[in-house]
């Protein structure tokens, strides 16, 4: 079993519309949660790091789920320039090492 | 940006020769990171380094080392490369200034082929 497993997608939705990736990660001592952004043949960029209580920045809101041990990214109002994979990672509680899922591929189309 | 660069971007080697990536920061980060990745693999921790002269093996270290000499310079060295090196090279750092101590910031990539 992967440690930090994500839907590969890709998923494809209109301009405008709401859409939600889940991830989910298998080591419960897992202390911190990031969502990175990587566009095709670039490297990946941080895209915001997720919170105990859930965070929001724009469109995008990302929230965290200990007891189920799974993690969210919700984009609303996609933009063509949403596309792009979209990377799990969660760092363990064992220093600075992170972990990356495979990533979910997202196409926003016209 | 955080000043993060990664030299050559490409590179085109034969099976069986010595092979150096560099990566440089500009941040005084304390620690640097090597990744690879690979379609269907994600990105891997090949080794990583928490000071000068101070580095450890990530998850598919064989075949690789690294060194560290300055805080600024972070070298990737395949003794003796093979076909299965193909991949993309990422840098990485962490661990300065007001930026969350956890949060890595990447380098652009080397994109290297062994033929």
């Amino acid at each position: 079993r992967k440690e930090v497993e994500q839907d590969p997608g890709p998923f494809n939705v209109p301009e405008g519309a709401t859409v939600a990736f889940n991830c989910t990660y298998s080591n419960s001592a897992s202390q911190s949660f990031f969502w990175y952004r990587q566009d095709c043949r670039k490297e990946p960029k941080l895209l915001m790091s997720v919170y105990s209580s859930g965070n929001e920045d724009g469109r995008f809101t990302a929230q965290l789920n200990r007891a189920s041990q799974y993690i969210s990214l919700l984009i609303r109002d996609s933009k063509l320039s949403d596309s792009a994979t979209y990377l799990c990672v969660v760092r363990d509680n064992a220093g600075n090492m992170l972990t990356f899922g495979g990533g979910t591929r997202l196409m926003v189309k016209p | 940006d955080a000043g993060i660069t990664q030299s050559p971007r490409h590179k085109v080697t034969e099976t069986g020769t010595p092979v150096t990536l560099r990566c440089h920061q500009t941040e005084n980060h304390r620690y640097m990171y090597w990744y690879r990745q690979d379609p269907g693999h994600g990105l891997r921790l090949i080794h990583y380094s928490y000071g000068v002269k101070d580095t450890d093996k990530g998850e598919v270290s064989d075949g690789y080392s690294v060194s560290r000499s300055k805080t600024e310079d972070f070298l990737l060295t395949l003794e003796s490369a093979t076909s299965s090196q193909t991949s993309v090279y990422f840098c990485a750092i962490s661990g300065q200034g007001q930026r969350s101590s956890y949060e890595q910031y990447f380098g652009p990539g080397t994109r290297l082929t062994v033929t």
